[in-house]
């Protein structure tokens, strides 16, 4: 599994835009880019994934650059309830039981 | 609400106890994971299931820990002689197939070893 590096915190307002960006120098032609959300008391959420160039949906874009070694989950326009940890994760599509490896995520605050 | 659910959301204890949490998985996921989760630290993968054959297991269980899903729906996991090492989230998730954006998590159950 490819080892992922991200910023421990951020700290936005609301109505900017978020980006969070994760390093994986190491990924492998198979592995994926996942993220999680997880608010505090609360099991992680999945939000997207992506394998290269840009992937959007309802609740977020990913970009993936050609060289796979990065990619940026930026959230539009965040509100106060956008607060919470993102997990970067990079995996194969059939690792082992398709356990999750999560690091130590990005502890991203919302301010008014 | 179909959701994974998880019993009891608290747990405290007194070093030495057993303990033994509860997960639902949503209905007609095959696949069940927990995870143990410490404070301010990401998710960590203790065990998996396959229906009912556990398929794959961390070394953070030790031989303390044990898991089950005897039936392949509902799950158990089981602490035996409780550290205070042991004070975690505990987080189930279940999955209808393949794929690192299916897991589902239920809420996770707290436990304070005293």
């Amino acid at each position: 599994l490819a080892k992922t590096t991200q910023p421990i915190s951020m700290d936005s307002y609301e109505g900017q835009e978020v980006n969070i960006t994760c390093s994986h120098n190491n990924i492998a032609t198979n592995d994926y880019i996942t993220w999680y959300q997880q608010f505090p008391s609360q099991g992680p959420r999945f939000i997207i994934q992506g394998y290269k160039t840009k992937v959007t949906n309802e609740v977020a874009s990913l970009f993936i650059p050609a060289d796979r070694k990065s990619s940026t989950l930026s959230l539009p326009r965040v509100s106060l309830s956008d607060t919470a940890v993102y997990y970067c994760l990079v995996g194969d599509w059939v690792d082992a039981g398709n356990m999750l490896t999560f690091g130590g995520g990005t502890r991203l605050m919302v301010k008014p | 609400d179909t959701g994974v659910s998880q019993d009891p959301r608290h747990k405290i204890t007194k070093r030495g106890q057993n303990v033994t949490f509860r997960c639902d998985p949503i209905s007609e996921h095959n696949r069940l994971y927990w995870y143990r989760q410490t404070l301010g630290q990401g998710p960590e993968f203790l065990t998996y299931f396959q229906n009912e054959a556990q398929l794959e297991k961390s070394r953070l269980l030790s031989d303390r820990f044990s898991a089950e899903r005897p039936k392949g729906s509902f799950s158990t996991l089981e602490i035996q002689r409780t550290e205070q090492g042991d004070s975690a989230m505990y987080l189930c998730a279940s999955s209808p197939r393949e794929g690192l954006e299916t897991q589902y998590f239920g809420p996770g159950t707290r436990l304070l070893v005293l």
